[in-house]
């Protein structure tokens, strides 16, 4: 199953705009890439998700290349509640529909 | 707002004794659910499928007999930790989601403490 890698931790500043960017090498023709939230002791938050090219909603962009082997989590203008973990499990689409997480950004926004 | 609950949010119990966690989905129904365990500052790690009506699909060294799953309904799904020990202390998760075009969505957890 196809592993992500990430930047351990990220520091920003209030109305910054934060890229995240995560690397998937051996991602499968039926994956999907997921973009995920967590606070401590909390579930993890769907963010947004995508296959190829840019997706947009209300709270992040997603850009991925034409060989997909990476992406990266646009965050615009990020508050101090934007502090928290963030993971881009990659997202079986087959009958498992499995997600395999990896260890995370922990972003730190700081006033 | 949620769709998907878990109850208990946090239980401590003493070794030796079983603990059930259950996992509801909100106004949807879900053939396939999914158990995470999490210790502090490391990634989700999967333990089981919980299929409806089936028996769950547990991961490569999870314990079945340890960790029993029941997936009687299409809304709940329970995960029961039985003779706890003080490192099955964690913070378990679980996700479910609507249909295949929608997002994995996660309960809020149960942080386990065995004491």
């Amino acid at each position: 199953l196809a592993k992500t890698t990430q930047p351990i931790s990220m520091d920003s500043y209030e109305g910054q705009e934060v890229n995240i960017t995560c690397s998937h090498n051996n991602i499968a023709t039926n994956d999907y890439i997921t973009w995920y939230q967590q606070f401590p002791s909390q579930g993890p938050r769907f963010i947004i998700q995508g296959y190829k090219t840019k997706v947009t909603n209300e709270v992040a962009s997603l850009f991925i290349p034409a060989d997909r082997k990476s992406s990266t989590l646009s965050l615009p203008r990020v508050s101090l509640s934007d502090t928290a973990v963030y993971y881009c499990p990659l997202l079986n689409a087959g009958n498992n529909r499995k997600l395999i997480w990896g260890l995370g950004t922990s972003l730190a926004v700081n006033p | 707002g949620a769709v998907v609950s878990q109850h208990p949010s946090w239980v401590i119990c003493k070794s030796g004794t079983s603990v059930k966690i259950e996992c509801r989905s909100l106004d949807f129904q879900a053939t396939t659910m999914f158990w995470y365990r999490q210790f502090p500052k490391q990634s989700l790690m999967l333990m089981a499928t919980s299929n409806e009506g089936s028996k769950a699909t547990y991961e490569q060294g999870v314990e079945k007999d340890k960790f029993l799953i029941n997936h009687a309904s299409l809304t709940l799904s329970t995960l029961t930790v039985t003779s706890a020990h003080p490192e099955d202390s964690s913070f378990y998760i679980c996700s479910a989601n609507r249909d295949s075009d929608s997002p994995l969505h996660f309960g809020n957890g149960t942080r386990l403490t065995v004491t």
